[in-house]
């Protein structure tokens, strides 16, 4: 089956410091990718949907400026936190969409805490 | 946008038990899956059942598109049932999923 992998899988951070995350497809092509939060306890929430060659498209209430996304090559996305807050900590999954037909597998996840 | 609400919110079941989560969608969808998540956080694909029923081992499912909502049915439980389901469904020439506020099922020995 398709694999899509996460890198890091948890990172501790201290309030201010930007974090990278990635989101790799490891044995398919994946145009579009998507970002998703969850919070202890709730559901995820799609924060944005990753294109490759070009910007990335916000869901209403996600700050484009601090949750910058790049998918500059059909296996790779990266999510960075800019200048992070405690209330930035969650667990951060991103998908790729295999096409033919269209399927879409999840990333294992990041745990991000700021401290 | 569409809401997904689920039910129960949360389940406790003795492991050999039978359990029914519900599904329910405000709005037609073009596709709507079943996931587990486990400990870990990962999710696993679990149905695609825009409509109809699909069995897969102790497992089913079943969407009635028409009255929006969709079943999942687990038998015989096993302590390794144990985690969040969650249903997803999008909107028809709309790849994103919008997730529902999950059932978490607790399978004691």
């Amino acid at each position: 089956g398709a694999v899509v992998s996460q890198h890091p899988s948890w990172v501790i951070c201290k309030s201010g410091t930007s974090v990278k995350i990635e989101c790799r497809s490891l044995d398919f092509q994946a145009t579009t990718m998507f970002w998703y939060r969850q919070f202890p306890k709730q559901s995820l929430m799609l924060m944005a949907t990753s294109n490759e060659g070009s910007k990335a498209t916000y869901e209403q209430g996600v700050e484009k400026d601090k949750f910058l996304i790049n998918h500059a090559s059909l296996t790779l996305s990266t999510l960075t936190v800019t200048s992070a807050h405690p209330e930035d900590s969650s667990f951060y999954i991103c998908s790729a969409i295999r096409t033919g037909p269209d399927t879409q597998y999840f990333g294992p996840g990041t745990r991000l805490t700021v401290l | 946008g569409i809401q997904v609400e689920q039910s129960p919110p949360d389940l406790i079941l003795q492991e050999g038990a039978n359990s029914t989560l519900r599904c329910n969608f405000s709005d037609s969808v073009n596709n709507l899956q079943w996931f587990h998540q486990n400990p870990w956080g990962q999710l696993i694909n679990l149905f695609y059942i825009p409509s109809g029923t699909k069995q897969n081992g102790r497992l089913s499912a079943t969407t009635v598109a028409t009255e929006r909502y969709s079943l999942l049915y687990i038998s015989s439980s096993q302590t390794t049932d144990s985690g969040v389901y969650f249903c997803a469904v999008d909107g028809f020439g709309n790849e994103k999923l919008t997730f529902g506020t999950g059932t978490r099922l607790t399978i004691i020995p």
